[in-house]
């Protein structure tokens, strides 16, 4: 069946480092993916999209890199701070006539000082 | 604007009782939703709605009634609480229910323990 999860439930960084977190899909047709951020306490937050005509795409010091050909994605915090503790998902919204999203179930990045 | 309200944040049940957790938007969006986070499990979908009137099954509705009698407003009844139902619940909503968007917009969560 279909799953998107990550490589790794728990990931330390030292602070200013970059930090990559992994995820990898199973179905061949996924063609988007989302990257959600949680902090302790409060709700997912969206990120960052991708969309599969694409390899890699660009924001705030986050960049988000697609390997279709491993069907394998990962989100890179450039320069990590304090605020980026939290736990990072990646998601791949409801295709066709779904409506549910399949979320993976999550990376808790710390951020050493 | 307030974005996804969700009520209460806390809650205690004995098993048995049951509660309505609360959830409004004020993004007139059409499609809200019900997931459950569990450690380990990631979130899983309860139940869905694409629009007033119109609800449907997520991947774990057992235990679990809703209704959207208004685009505003998609209460969450537990109609008898058991432990299993222990958990962190967040209503999340997003525009257009028949297109693909990553922007789901999540309240800040629920927490229910049921002794």
């Amino acid at each position: 069946g279909e799953s998107v999860g990550l490589h790794l439930p728990t990931l330390s960084v030292q602070e200013g480092d970059n930090s990559i977190i992994n995820c990898a899909y199973s179905n061949s047709a996924s063609d988007y993916f989302i990257w959600y951020k949680q902090e302790s306490g409060k709700g997912p937050q969206f990120i960052i999209d991708i969309r599969s005509n694409m390899d890699k795409r660009q924001g705030q010091r986050v960049t988000v890199l697609l390997n279709k050909t491993v069907k394998h994605l990962s989100l890179q915090i450039a320069a990590t701070q304090p605020g980026d503790s939290a736990v990072y998902f990646c998601a791949e919204p409801p295709r066709g006539d779904g409506q549910n999203f399949v979320f993976g179930p999550g990376t808790r990045l710390s951020v050493l000082p | 604007n307030a974005g996804v309200t969700q009520t209460p944040k806390f809650q205690v049940l004995k098993t048995g009782q049951s509660m309505t957790l609360q959830c409004a938007q004020d993004m007139n969006h059409e499609y809200m939703s019900w997931y459950r986070q569990d450690p380990g499990m990631g979130l899983r979908l309860i139940h869905y709605s694409v629009g007033a009137g119109i609800t449907d099954q997520g991947e774990v509705p057992n235990g679990y009634n809703v209704s959207r009698s208004t685009t505003e407003d998609f209460p969450l009844r537990l109609l008898s609480a058991a432990p299993s139902q222990t958990s962190v619940y967040f209503c999340a909503s997003r525009a257009w229910a028949g297109e693909r968007t990553g922007e789901l917009f999540f309240g800040e969560g629920s927490r229910l323990t049921v002794l």
